[in-house]
């Protein structure tokens, strides 16, 4: 069973720091195919990165991801206040699409 | 511009069926497939599988299968999920998206609640 352990669980930070997540795969990615969402309470998810880094239209730059075969990095350079969310990876390409847990990023 | 608009809140009783419908505008409906991701209340998004809307020939991920459908009518450019026999933990916001990863594309509907109780 392919698993995606997102860490940590909650990341508490204050506006204009910086913020890493990490999203780490049981079993190497294939072509890197690994995207990373963000969701606000009561909202859907909205993709922000694909292809582990490639930035989606209207993704911030602040916004980047890294990354390959296991081990995968979403970094927010400087938090603005719309950015504490509940960030996502996924891996996709070869079914099932399967998501991480989550990380929660926090106002501290 | 792209809208999914998915059908309103269900309430159900255990072993009912619920069938949440998807309606996509502003873009070629059966040139991307349509993915369902389920959220239990105050947990993580869980995929549930997908549909290609050019032949209708689904694909479910684990713990998916059986009582799950997912449909199209392409003739009105709407995804369909109906749950069979209704259980408790059923009761989740489920969403449809618009997916094409490999091209950065994911658009997703507003979400239907669903809750199951007797």
């Amino acid at each position: 069973e392919f698993v995606l352990t997102q860490s940590p669980g909650t990341l508490s930070l204050s506006p204009g720091e910086r913020a890493t997540l990490s999203c780490r795969a049981s079993q190497s990615v294939i072509s890197n195919y690994v995207a990373w969402y963000q969701q606000k309470a009561g909202q859907a998810p909205r993709l922000l990165i694909y292809g582990a880094s490639s930035r989606t239209t209207g993704t911030p730059d602040r916004f980047s991801g890294s990354g390959s075969g296991t081990d995968f990095t979403l970094t927010i350079s400087r938090l603005e206040p719309e950015d504490f969310a509940v960030y996502y990876c996924q891996k996709y390409g070869r079914s099932p699409y399967t998501f991480g847990q989550g990380t929660n990023v926090e106002i501290k | 511009q792209v809208r999914l608009v998915q059908s309103g809140s269900e309430l159900k009783k255990p072993g009912a069926s619920v069938k949440v419908s998807c309606k996509a505008s502003g873009y070629t409906f059966n040139k991307y497939a349509i993915n369902w991701v389920r959220q239990a209340p105050g947990q993580g998004l869980e995929w549930m599988g997908w549909i290609n809307t050019n032949t209708g020939n689904p694909g479910y991920a684990q713990g998916f299968t059986g009582r799950f459908v997912f449909s199209v009518d392409t003739s009105v450019s709407t995804a369909y999920l109906q749950i069979n026999s209704l259980k408790a933990d059923d009761s989740a916001v489920y969403f449809c998206a618009r997916e094409d990863l490999w091209a950065g594309t994911f658009d997703s509907g507003q979400g239907t609640l669903v809750s199951v109780s007797s």
